[in-house]
């Protein structure tokens, strides 16, 4: 079955605390992006990847890392979370030759206390 | 960047039709996409438009006018699982992708 899938579902952390979120895709697709829902903002793109080792800042990358060392996977990094960053995170993917259809993950829920 | 506005909330009885607006600031983009999300799940893909018009798929349509800056999607013969958020996006020629504060839509019996 195709799908974006992320991990954990939900997690609620102190502040200052690093933490990865883990997002994986068996599409085999070139671009993968995170995006945070927060209540009346809609999605906003945290940071972006065209492909392997490709990573580009999104609308709101402050406080973000990522990396894209294999074409499946595109870990989110929190290197000292702190409570602004309270939020749902959503992991995407899209084929570039597919469309312009992006494939979300579940979603992962985090708190930041 | 790039800005989109939707409309907060629209309420609409089940078997009407429904228009969800989203204009939008932009200083160039490939084309219009609509997403689909339920509380509590992700979101999902409805429709793009690539181009000016209307693009039709069942019961949704999406219309996109590059001169008016201005797209619409359009849900006809509404059903109760048609309860959801609505989202407008666009990929700027940077490939970012920018949405809209989204659309809850209330389908009453």
């Amino acid at each position: 079955e195709a799908q974006v899938t992320q991990n954990p579902r939900y997690l609620i952390t102190v502040t200052g605390k690093k933490l990865t979120v883990t997002c994986s895709q068996n599409m085999n697709h070139e671009y993968m992006s995170w995006y945070r829902q927060d209540p009346g903002l809609g999605l906003r793109q945290i940071y972006y990847s065209m492909n392997v080792e490709v990573t580009d800042k999104g609308d709101v990358p402050e406080g973000y890392k990522v990396s894209r060392k294999e074409k499946r996977n595109f870990p989110l990094i929190l290197e000292s979370p702190s409570p602004n960053q309270t939020s749902l995170y959503f992991c995407a993917s899209r084929g570039l030759a597919g469309g312009e259809e992006q494939y979300f993950g579940p979603g992962t829920r985090l708190t930041v206390t | 960047g790039q800005s989109l506005e939707q409309p907060s909330e629209v309420t609409a009885v089940e078997g009407a039709i429904v228009q969800i607006n989203c204009t939008y600031q932009t200083s160039g983009f490939y084309g219009l996409s609509w997403y689909q999300q339920h509380d509590g799940g992700a979101p999902t893909f409805l429709s793009y438009n690539a181009l000016d018009g209307l693009e039709e798929t069942g019961r949704f349509s999406s219309f996109l006018s590059r001169s008016d800056s201005y797209g619409y999607l359009l849900l006809q013969e509404l059903q109760m699982k048609d309860s959801a958020s609505y989202f407008c996006a666009v990929r700027d020629v940077f490939n970012k992708f920018y949405f809209g504060s989204g659309t809850k839509l209330n389908v009453k019996p």
